[in-house]
Order: C-alpha cells, then structure tokens, then sequence
C-alpha cells in the first residue's frame, strides 16, 4: 500500500523568506508525485508534478520540488514567500503502475505567511 | 484548458433522500474519472475510480449500494449519495484523466449538508 506523510500541520514563515513544506511517501516501484494547493471551501490547485528526469522540479507561482529517492522524500520550497501563499498544501502519490490510479494524499500542512 | 466541473457546488438535503453530484470534463475527454471525500481538516480520500462505460472500482469501506456512480460517457461522471444521513455530511470532490493518465485535473468540490 503506498502512503503520504506531511509531518508538519502548520509552518509559519515571515513574508519573504523561504519556505518549506515537507513530505515523504511510500509506494511499490517508482513513484508519481504531485503537489496540489487548497483554499477555503475550494478544489484542489495543481502546483507541479514529478514523473521522471531532473530531481527538481518547477512548478505554478514560484514553486519547486526536489525528488530525493534515496530520502523518499519531495520536499515543497520557494525561495520568497508571500502572504497569497498561504493556504492549505496537500502531497499526493501514486504508482507508475499501467493505468490510472487514485492519489493518496498525504493530511495536509497549513503554511501561513506573516506580513 | 483541463477543466473540471462540478454541480452543484452545495447541496443541503434533509435525511433519507438522495443527492446526484455531477463531474465534467469541459475542454478534454475524460478516459478515467476519481471520486474523492474530504472531511473538515482531514485530507482527501478516494472513494471510488470510474472507466466510461464500465463498472466503477470501489475502494476499501466504501459501501457501492449508498454511493451510486456512473459515467456514462468521456465527458459526465455522476455520485448519487442514496438515502444520505447526517454522517455522510462532507466534501466532495471529483478528478479526471485525460489521455496523459499522469496528472489529475480537479473539480471546485461539492458541499454536501444533510440535515
């Protein structure tokens, strides 16, 4: 069974220094990443994904992952965040299995920017 | 383009009646669509994985004969919540596939109230 873990409810950043919202996972063989935005009372935002190729990757509004294997790990940063950042910030899996899957979603962290 | 709709966007139904939740893909054919549900600050969980035209798959704990899916062409997928109780209350959101089943597009979410 794959699994998501986002140790973190809330992170609590000032207004333009940089952020991190971790996650790590556990699936069979390699793994489909994907980081997704939530506002209040909204669907899901997609932010950026990583299938394969370069550990980093760049996504929507400034955001970047890097894809550690070794650390099973994909880590959500941006170098400056900004107030509009905060929302709710989801991790999701799913195998490289042929078809489509359903994500597993890791619980959510709250990231909170102060002015 | 990659959008995904929902209707209706809230719903409040009283207790022993059924609700039909609609999900489009507008701009894309939808080969696979995902049922999910999310509780107040909980993350989301699937529900279900729905092909045009064939049965859906229903994850573990999921009772099939309360939520009645059916996606009936590449385009419409419906949930019909039967006889809907107080504790089926929650958030529901849709997703599609297109011919990439890599990335997910997600609908806005419906807000189910039974009272």
């Amino acid at each position: 069974a794959q699994s998501v873990a986002q140790p973190e409810d809330q992170v609590n950043v000032a207004e333009g220094n940089p952020l991190t919202v971790k996650c790590t996972y556990s699936v069979s063989g390699n793994p489909y990443l994907f980081w997704y935005v939530q506002y209040p009372n909204r669907g899901l935002q997609f932010l950026l994904k990583y299938i394969t190729g370069d550990n980093l990757v760049k996504g929507s509004y400034g955001f970047e992952a890097e894809f550690n294997k070794s650390q099973t790990s994909f880590h959500l940063k941006k170098p400056s965040a900004l107030v509009s950042d905060s929302a709710l910030y989801f991790c999701a899996v799913r195998g490289s299995g042929g078809g489509a899957d359903g994500l597993t979603f890791g619980k959510g962290t709250h990231l909170i920017i102060q002015p | 383009g990659a959008v995904v709709s929902q209707h209706p966007s809230w719903v409040i139904c009283k207790s022993g009646t059924s609700v039909k939740i609609e999900c489009r893909s507008l701009d894309f054919q939808a080969t696979t669509m995902f049922w999910y549900r999310q509780f107040p600050k909980q993350s989301l969980m699937l529900m279900a994985t729905s092909n045009e035209g064939s049965k859906a798959t229903y994850e573990q704990g999921v009772e099939k004969d309360k939520f009645l899916i059916n996606h009936a062409s590449l385009t419409l997928s419906t949930l019909t919540v039967t006889s809907a109780h107080p504790e089926d209350s929650s958030f529901y959101i849709c997703s599609a596939t297109g011919s990439s089943s890599y990335e997910q597009y997600f609908g806005p979410g419906t807000r189910l109230t039974v009272t």
